[in-house]
C-alpha cells in the first residue's frame, strides 16, 4: 500500500512565524498535492507537483509556497503565518494520469494563534 | 458556480435502508470520477472509481451521467459504518483533482 506521511498531526504556531509542513510518500509518484480542508468549504487545491523541482499553483495559493527537492518529499511553506490558515492541511500523492484517486496522508491539524 | 456540487445533508437514514446521493460538475472535459469516503477528524479514502458503463462494489453502486454532468452513489442496506462524509470527486482538465464539498451521511440504530 502507498503511505504518505505527515511530519505532525497536530501544530499550533503563532502569527507571524514561519511554518513548515512536511509530507513524504514511499510508492515513487511523480504526482504531489496540498490542499487545505474547512468546514463549508471543503478540499481546496494550495500548490501541486509534478516532478521535482516543478510546481503549479492551486486554486489559493496566497501565502504559501512550496519545495520538492527529492521526489519523495512535499513540503508546504506559510511564510507568515496568519490566523485565516487555521486550517486541516491534507498531502496527497498519485501516480501519472490521475486515474487511480489520491492517497491521502493523515493530515496535519495547524492552528495558529 | 462551484466546479463539483453536492448537497451537504445530513442524510439521516435507518439501518438497512437505501440512500443514493448526486453530484453535479460543471467542466466538461471531465475524464476521470471518484467518490471518495471521509470520517470525522480522519482523512479521505478511495471509496471507488466511477466509470462510464456504472460499476458496482458490494451494497454500492456509482453511476455517472456525461450527457447531464452527474454521478450518483447509492449505498443499499445501510450499516451504521457507513457513517461519514462522502466526496465527489473530479478530474481532467489540469492535473489535480477538484472535490466537492461533501454530503454527510448518519445511519441510525
Amino acid at each position: 500500500d502507498v503511505k504518505v506521511t505527515q511530519s505532525s498531526r497536530y501544530l499550533v504556531k503563532r502569527t507571524g512565524e514561519k511554518v513548515f509542513l512536511e509530507c513524504v510518500q514511499d510508492m515513487d509518484h511523480e504526482n504531489m498535492f496540498w490542499y487545505r480542508q474547512d468546514p463549508g468549504l471543503g478540499l481546496r487545491l494550495i500548490y501541486f507537483s509534478y516532478d521535482v523541482k516543478m510546481k503549479e499553483k492551486g486554486d489559493i495559493p496566497e501565502g504559501y509556497s512550496v519545495s520538492r527537492e527529492k521526489k519523495e518529499r512535499f513540503s508546504l511553506i506559510l511564510e507568515s503565518a496568519s490566523t485565516n490558515q487555521t486550517s486541516m492541511y491534507l498531502c496527497a500523492s498519485t501516480a501519472p494520469g490521475q486515474l487511480y484517486g489520491y492517497t491521502f496522508g493523515s493530515g496535519t491539524r495547524l492552528t495558529v494563534v | 458556480r462551484k466546479e463539483v456540487e453536492q448537497d451537504p445533508g445530513p442524510f439521516n437514514v435507518p439501518e438497512g435502508a437505501t440512500v443514493a446521493f448526486n453530484c453535479t460538475y460543471s467542466n466538461s472535459a471531465s475524464q476521470s470520477f471518484f467518490w471518495y469516503r471521509q470520517d470525522c477528524r480522519k482523512e479521505p479514502k478511495l471509496l471507488m472509481s466511477v466509470y462510464s458503463s456504472g460499476n458496482e462494489d458490494g451494497r454500492f453502486t456509482a453511476q455517472l451521467n456525461r450527457a447531464s454532468q452527474y454521478i450518483s452513489l447509492l449505498i443499499r442496506d445501510s450499516k451504521l459504518s457507513d457513517s461519514a462524509t462522502y466526496l465527489c470527486v473530479v478530474g481532467g482538465g489540469r492535473r489535480a483533482l477538484t472535490f466537492g464539498s461533501g454530503t454527510r451521511l448518519q445511519v441510525q440504530p
